[in-house]
C-alpha cells in the first residue's frame, strides 16, 4: 500500500524557516517523481514544487521560487521542503504527492504549516 | 499561465440523480504527444484530494463507473450518473499540459439535498 506521511508543519513567524518532510512506503520511491502541493485555509489547491526521481530537473512555482527548496534522499524514502522568508500568505496544509508519469496518484493527508506573528 | 475555471461553484444534489461540473483552461491542453492533460479529483472533507479521472476520461483504479470525463480542447466535463452519498466535496480539475507544472480549477463543492 502507498503511503506518504508528511510532518515538520507548525507554528512559525514571518520571516522564519521550517523544514517539511514526507515518509514514503510501499513503492519503489526512487523510481518516482515527487510534488509538493499546497492548501490554504478554506481554499483550493496550489501546485508548489517538483524533484524528479534523481533529483535532477526541479521546478517551483512563482509564489515561492527563490525561497522555499525542494530535496530528497532516496536512500531513506523521504522528500523534504525548506521553507524560508516564510509569509502570511504560505500559511496551508502541504501535502507531498506521487507523479506517475504524467498523473498525480496518490497523496498524503497532508502537514499545517501557520505562519503568524 | 494557463487559468482554469469551473461552473457552478457549488451544486447541491439529490441522490440517484446526475450531476454534471464543467472545467475550462484559457489555453488548449491537447499535447503535442497527442494526449489531453486533464485530471479530476476529489477532496472530501477532511481528506487529501484523491484521483478519480485522468487524460480527460480515464478512470483511476477503483474509481466506480458512475463517474465519467469528457472534452476536449479548452472546455471539460466531469459527470456523476447517479449521485451517492459519499461523493460529497470539493472537485477541482486540474491542467498538466506544462508537466510536471500542474494548475488546478478552484473547486466546485457539492453536497446533498
Amino acid at each position: 500500500e502507498v503511503q506518504l506521511v508528511e510532518s515538520g508543519g507548525g507554528l512559525v513567524q514571518p520571516g522564519g524557516s521550517l523544514r517539511l518532510s514526507c515518509a514514503a512506503s510501499g513503492f519503489t520511491f526512487s523510481s518516482y517523481s515527487m510534488n509538493w502541493v499546497r492548501q490554504a485555509p478554506g481554499k483550493g489547491l496550489e501546485w508548489v514544487s517538483y524533484i524528479s526521481s534523481s533529483s535532477s530537473t526541479i521546478y517551483y512555482a512563482d509564489s515561492v521560487k527563490g525561497r522555499f527548496t525542494i530535496s530528497r534522499d532516496n536512500a531513506k524514502n523521504s522528500l523534504y521542503l525548506q521553507m524560508n522568508s516564510l509569509r502570511d500568505e504560505d500559511t496551508a496544509v502541504y501535502y507531498c504527492a506521487r507523479l506517475e508519469v504524467t498523473l498525480i496518484d496518490y497523496w498524503g493527508q497532508g502537514t499545517l504549516v501557520t505562519v503568524s506573528s | 499561465d494557463i487559468v482554469m475555471t469551473q461552473t457552478p461553484l457549488s451544486l447541491s444534489v439529490t441522490p440517484g440523480q446526475p450531476a454534471s461540473i464543467s472545467c475550462k483552461s484559457s489555453q488548449s491542453l491537447l499535447h503535442s504527444d497527442g494526449k489531453t492533460y486533464l485530471y479530476w479529483y476529489l477532496q472530501k472533507p477532511g481528506q487529501s484530494p484523491q484521483l478519480l479521472i485522468y487524460e480527460v476520461s480515464s478512470r483511476f483504479s477503483g474509481v466506480p463507473d458512475r463517474f465519467s470525463g469528457s472534452g476536449s480542447g479548452t472546455d471539460f466535463t466531469l459527470k456523476i450518473s447517479r449521485v451517492e452519498a459519499e461523493d460529497v466535496g470539493v472537485y477541482y480539475c486540474m491542467q498538466g499540459i506544462h508537466l510536471p507544472i500542474f494548475t488546478f480549477g478552484p473547486g466546485t463543492k457539492v453536497d446533498i439535498k
